[in-house]
């Protein structure tokens, strides 16, 4: 559980503002992803990276933006772009050869 | 791309009773199916996994069977208890996108003592 972290864990923005959630891994993984879960829904896809400098958009990409400078770290900026931004969000990564994937612990973002 | 559906909603069971969650896919290249275990304020878990290549799996109390003719799979949770109770996530990834999951919209799984 302690390979892939994610911080803040609550996080409180005004709108009109833009924030960045971290998402660090020590499991020497290329891989990495985020995720949209609202209450009572499943997770959305919002941008994934196969591998440093790389990353594509997911399902639900308006709004938000990525950077994969290193291998270890993945930040996820929500902009003021994004109309509903309240939500949970949560960081994954997994090797390029398994498909399994690992999450973070997740940042509850909430707009006031 | 990928769609995949999970059904029901919310289960309520009675401790030891068997638990059945059921998803449905739309992408016949699909080739891998996890189930994740979500209990309430924390990060997914994986619990068990299944490839196309197979069509039941067992560990311990929990199974996963896969219809590929059908394009579905479903989640068996056998003598439940009270620690089962959490959302339940179905997901599916084509074997073209990579490591990309396509998640259902979980099923929420009540165990009354």
């Amino acid at each position: 559980d302690g390979g892939i972290t994610q911080s803040p864990k609550y996080l409180f923005r005004k709108e009109g503002q833009n924030v960045t959630l971290s998402c660090e891994q020590n499991l020497n993984h290329d891989a990495m992803y985020w995720y949209r879960q609202d209450p009572g829904q499943g997770l959305r896809l919002i941008y994934y990276s196969q591998i440093v400098n790389d990353f594509q958009k997911g399902d639900i990409a308006e709004g938000y933006s990525v950077s994969r400078e290193k291998k270890e770290s993945f930040p996820l900026t929500v902009t003021s772009a994004q109309k509903n931004p309240t939500a949970f969000y949560l960081c994954a990564s997994s090797t390029r050869q398994e498909n399994e994937q690992f999450f973070g612990p997740g940042t509850r973002l909430t707009v006031l | 791309g990928e769609n995949v559906e999970q059904h029901p909603s919310t289960l309520s069971v009675q401790e030891g009773d068997s638990a059945v969650i059921k998803c449905t896919y739309s992408d016949s290249a699909s080739n891998y199916f996890p189930w994740y275990k979500q209990e309430l304020g924390k990060r997914p878990q994986l619990i068990i996994d299944i490839r196309s290549n197979v069509g039941e799996k067992k560990d311990q109390r929990i199974a996963v069977t896969l219809n590929k003719t059908a394009k579905h799979f479903s989640l068996h949770i056998t003598e439940t208890q009270p620690e089962d109770s959490a959302v339940y996530f179905c997901a599916a990834t084509p074997k073209a996108a990579g490591n990309k999951l396509t998640f259902g919209g979980g099923t929420r799984v009540l165990v009354k003592p």
